[in-house]
């Protein structure tokens, strides 16, 4: 099973600040998968196949990566994002997701 | 607009049996694979179960295997979970989940989840 470790696991931002999340695996992959779930609420669907943004996704949030090494980055933060994040990956079974960040707002 | 709703959640004994379903609509619900995916409170995301768009093929994790078993009614947009054998440890809420297909392996709609306690 590949293990994909998150890091930071928490992390604060200011507005207008510029956010990285990075997602490592324990061996290549593919591609990556991101999901924002805010609190109380279900994931929703951010980035997929890498860098490719979900349709509604503001274009402050992209995607980036190869192999074992992907990342997220939330160009200019705003409230609405505080949220948690968790990166995915299905290149091999069982599909897994890392273990989140939680991004709160300054 | 797509929607998944999900029921059947509820307080169940370990060892008991629970059936989960999730009503789908906004789309063609035939047209894709579907999933379940658990988040155990205050815990991860955890991939439970995904069926194909004719439903001849399902698939899970260990953890579940042999123990859940994912079905669907493509003329009533209706996808279904059945959990036996339940253990403490599959206490969480439980997403239904639309899937792109094999080809594109995330999950693009969630449903607003139900909780499952597994207690004596």
């Amino acid at each position: 099973e590949i293990v994909l470790t998150q890091s930071p696991t928490t992390t604060a931002a200011s507005p207008g600040e510029k956010v990285t999340i990075t997602c490592l695996a324990s061996s290549s992959v593919s591609n990556m998968y991101w999901y924002q779930q805010k609190s109380g609420a279900s994931p929703k669907l951010l980035i997929y196949s890498t860098s490719s943004l979900a349709s509604g996704v503001p274009d402050r949030f992209s995607g980036s990566g190869s192999g074992t090494s992907y990342s997220l980055t939330i160009n200019t933060m705003e409230a609405e994002d505080a949220a948690t994040y968790y990166c995915q990956q299905w290149s091999s079974n069982p599909p897994t997701f890392g273990s989140g960040t939680k991004l709160e707002i300054k | 607009e797509v929607q998944l709703v999900e029921s059947g959640g509820g307080l169940v004994q370990p060892g008991r049996s629970l059936k989960l379903s999730c009503a789908a609509s906004g789309f063609t619900f035939s047209n894709y694979y579907m999933a379940w995916v658990r988040q155990a409170p205050k815990k991860g995301l955890e991939w439970v179960a995904t069926i194909s768009t004719s439903g001849s093929r399902t698939y899970y994790p260990d953890s579940v295997k042999g123990r859940f078993t994912i079905s669907r009614d493509n003329a009533k947009s209706s996808l279904y979970l059945q959990m036996n054998s339940l253990k403490s440890e599959d206490t969480a809420t439980y997403y239904c989940a639309r899937q792109q297909g094999p080809g594109y392996p995330y999950f693009d709609y969630w449903g607003q989840g139900v909780m499952v306690t597994v207690s004596s």
